[in-house]
């Protein structure tokens, strides 16, 4: 079957930096997609990865290793603003995206 | 502004009755799809259509069905509710389905009790 695992929870430190992992095993491979949630809202989209290596935007990268099947999002500078939950997603041999069940990232003061 | 819009936000209904869940996108989008996200579950895909006039399954879509007569459309009618149907129901679309960078675009969701 195919599986995207990614932890249910993660505290950190506002300023500080935090990394979110998720590992995956679906049929196929065409791209990984993280998303962010905010409480009550619809996902948003934050980058994709297809290719092995690191992919920055802003305070925001995104790591992927197909070989291993696992990929990191790392936040930068931690802002109350960026508790939420973040969601991998792969898109698989059929091109539709699997989803995990999301990382909520809680940042306390 | 140019984006996706669902109706209801939010409803509660009857077992057993009938329900359209409405999604609109004005982004000239290809594909869209529908979703449903429950607790402690990664959001599953209920239904898609990679272009105006075919609709595909999902993961998950008994109980369910779609229709897409044009572009912007993409309705997701439940025919009899069941209260397994309780879910935070997400429509999204994207440009081109399988693209090299095709990304999913969502709309606000709409938030479904079945009692």
């Amino acid at each position: 079957g195919q599986n995207i695992d990614q932890p249910t929870e993660m505290t950190a430190t506002e300023g500080a930096i935090v990394q979110i992992n998720c590992t995956y095993q679906t049929s196929g491979f065409n791209g990984l997609f993280w998303y962010q949630q905010h409480a009550g809202e619809a996902p948003t989209f934050l980058s994709y990865n297809v290719l092995d290596g690191l992919e920055e935007k802003g305070r925001f990268s995104s790591f992927l290793s197909r070989s291993k099947g696992y990929s990191y999002l790392l936040l930068k500078e931690l802002q109350m603003k960026d508790s939420a939950s973040y969601l991998c997603a792969v898109r698989d041999s059929n091109y539709q995206l699997i989803w995990g069940a999301g990382t909520k990232l809680i940042i306390k003061p | 502004i140019a984006g996706i819009t669902q109706a209801p936000t939010s409803q509660i209904l009857a077992a057993g009755r009938r329900m359209t869940l409405r999604c609109t996108q004005d982004m000239r989008h290809n594909a869209m799809y529908w979703y449903r996200q429950d607790l402690g579950l990664g959001l599953r895909l209920i239904h898609y259509s990679n272009t105006a006039g075919t609709t595909g399954k999902g993961e998950v879509p008994d109980g369910y069905s779609v229709s897409r007569a044009n572009t912007d459309d993409f309705p997701l009618t439940l025919a009899s509710a069941v209260p397994s149907q309780t879910s935070v129901y997400f429509c999204a679309s994207s440009h081109l389905a399988g693209g090299p960078t095709d990304t999913q675009y969502f709309g606000p969701g709409t938030r479904l009790t079945v009692l």
